[in-house]
């Protein structure tokens, strides 16, 4: 089963990087690692992904440990804007193409 | 450009009532799918369409749940004889094809339906 943990809350103060970890020990070669994060009272957002190697766009980046069982979602200056529930998501061959939601993280930004 | 729209915002209507909710993806995006957020369930897939293939169904809840996609665009879910355990935030998504790992999903802003 292509489950993923993470810390149920974090907090950071405004400006400062903010690293959101996940545990996906159980990751097969194929599953890709998705991050969504969803604002209050929004649908869910995409922010990134990746299968192997790191990955940086315009809103976060995504580092891979080597043996792919951890990521770790990086901010790289928090805003208050960036308040939000992320949740890591293994794209995995058994889900097809549904995207399967745990609790996430809730992120707290503190000005 | 235009992003995933859903009709209506809200919705609130009475126990045993049948409800439509309606949403209009990315205009090119072949899949659809819809997911359904509720306060200690979190978020959950309920079907998914592909262009022209059999959609899957496999989270829908019960069979008074059901949902069509006319013409690969527009879809419909509709909700026979709703129970207050239905009572939820019903999102939409679209992306641009099939592929686990590289089609990202694209959320309209929901429709908060109430069972009274």
């Amino acid at each position: 089963d292509a489950k993923t943990t993470q810390p149920n809350s974090m907090e950071s103060n405004e400006e400062e990087p903010v690293h959101l970890p996940c545990n996906h020990s159980t990751i097969s070669g194929t599953d890709y690692i998705h991050w969504y994060r969803q604002l209050p009272s929004q649908g869910p957002e995409y922010v990134i992904h990746g299968l192997t190697s790191n990955v940086n766009n315009r809103m976060a980046s995504l580092a891979i440990a080597e043996d792919r069982k951890s990521s770790t979602l990086i901010l790289h200056r928090a805003t208050l804007r960036d308040a939000a529930v992320y949740y890591c998501i293994l794209r995995a061959m058994e889900y097809g193409n549904k995207l399967v939601f745990g609790a996430g993280t809730i992120l707290r930004v503190k000005s | 450009g235009a992003g995933v729209s859903q009709s209506p915002s809200n919705k609130v209507t009475e126990k045993g009532k049948d409800v439509e909710l309606r949403c209009d993806p990315i205009s090119g995006h072949t899949a659809l799918y819809w997911y359904r957020q509720s306060l200690g369930q979190g978020l959950e897939f309920l079907i998914y369409f592909q262009g022209n293939s059999a959609p899957d169904k496999s989270g829908l809840p019960s069979d008074r749940f059901s949902a069509e996609r006319t013409g690969g665009s527009v879809s419909t879910l509709t909700i026979q004889r709703t129970q207050q355990e239905d009572s939820a935030v019903y999102l939409c998504a679209s992306s641009k094809g099939q592929g686990q790992g590289t089609y990202e999903q694209y959320f309209g802003p929901g429709t908060r339906l109430t069972v009274t």
